[in-house]
C-alpha cells in the first residue's frame, strides 16, 4: 500500500546539519501527524494538523519544526539535532482527527552522530 | 497517567494460536486499535474496537472488554509472516492516541 509515501526513508546527520523530511498523502485525508519511534518504547505523537492547522504540539524541542503546506504534504524540519533525537519518524493520515483510523507511511530512519 | 500494558515478546510455533494481551488505563475512551509492525515498516491497521465483544477478521480476532480495560488480539493458523512487532492503541477522552510499546511476535517453525 502506497497510500502515504515518506522522503528519505534513511537519514544521517549531524549535529549542526539542516535537515527536512517530507510527508505525501494520497488518500484525500484532512489530518496528518507525525510520530517518533524509539526502540522498545510507545510511538510519540509529536505533531497533529488538521486542515493545515496544527492542532496538537506535544512539548516538542524547538529544534523539531513542522510545515503543512496543504492536505497532502506534511514536513518535518529538522536542526541543530541531538544524538538521543536518532529514531524511526513516522507519518500518519486519517480522514478526521477524532475517530478515524490512523494510515502510515513507512518512516524515515534518522541517524544523529 | 495514562497507560497501555502489553507483553514485550512473544514466540509462537506455526500453525498454532498465539493471543497478545492488552490492558490500558486512559482518562475517556473511543476505541482501540491494534496494528501490525514489521521490522523496518509502516504500523499496519488490524483491527478496530469500541463495543465489548469479539470481531473477527479472517485468521485475526480483536477482543475487548471496557469494564476491565482489556483486549486481545488473537492470531489463528499461525504463519511464518505473522512474525512482526502487534501494537495496541487507545483513544482517549480527546481522541488522541495512546500507544502501547508493542509485542514482538516470534514464530518458529
Amino acid at each position: 500500500e502506497t497510500g502515504v509515501t515518506q522522503t528519505p526513508r534513511h537519514l544521517v546527520m549531524g549535529m549542526t546539519n539542516k535537515k527536512s523530511l517530507k510527508c505525501e498523502q494520497h488518500l484525500g485525508h484532512n489530518a496528518m501527524y507525525w510520530y517518533k519511534q524509539s526502540a522498545k518504547k510507545p510511538l510519540e505523537l509529536m505533531f497533529v494538523y488538521s486542515l493545515e492547522e496544527r492542532v496538537e504540539n506535544n512539548s516538542v524541542p524547538s529544534r523539531f519544526s513542522p510545515e503543512c503546506p496543504n492536505s497532502s504534504h506534511l514536513f518535518l524540519h529538522l536542526h541543530t539535532l541531538q544524538p538521543e533525537d536518532s529514531a524511526l519518524y513516522l507519518c500518519a493520515s486519517s480522514h478526521r482527527i477524532d475517530i478515524d483510523t490512523q494510515y502510515f507511511g513507512p518512516g524515515t530512519r534518522l541517524t544523529v552522530l | 497517567g495514562q497507560n497501555i500494558d502489553q507483553p514485550t515478546e512473544m514466540t509462537a510455533t506455526e500453525g498454532a494460536i498465539v493471543q497478545i494481551n492488552c490492558t490500558y488505563q486512559t482518562s475517556g475512551f473511543n476505541g482501540l486499535f491494534w496494528y501490525q509492525q514489521h521490522a523496518g515498516e509502516a504500523p499496519t491497521f488490524l483491527s478496530y474496537n469500541v463495543l465489548d465483544g469479539l470481531e473477527e477478521k479472517g485468521r485475526f480476532s480483536s477482543f475487548l472488554s471496557r469494564s476491565k480495560g482489556y483486549s486481545y488480539l488473537l492470531l489463528k493458523e499461525l504463519q511464518m509472516k505473522d512474525s512482526a512487532s502487534y501494537l495496541c492503541a487507545v483513544k482517549d477522552s480527546n481522541y488522541q492516541l495512546i500507544w502501547g510499546a508493542g509485542t514482538k511476535l516470534i514464530i518458529k517453525p
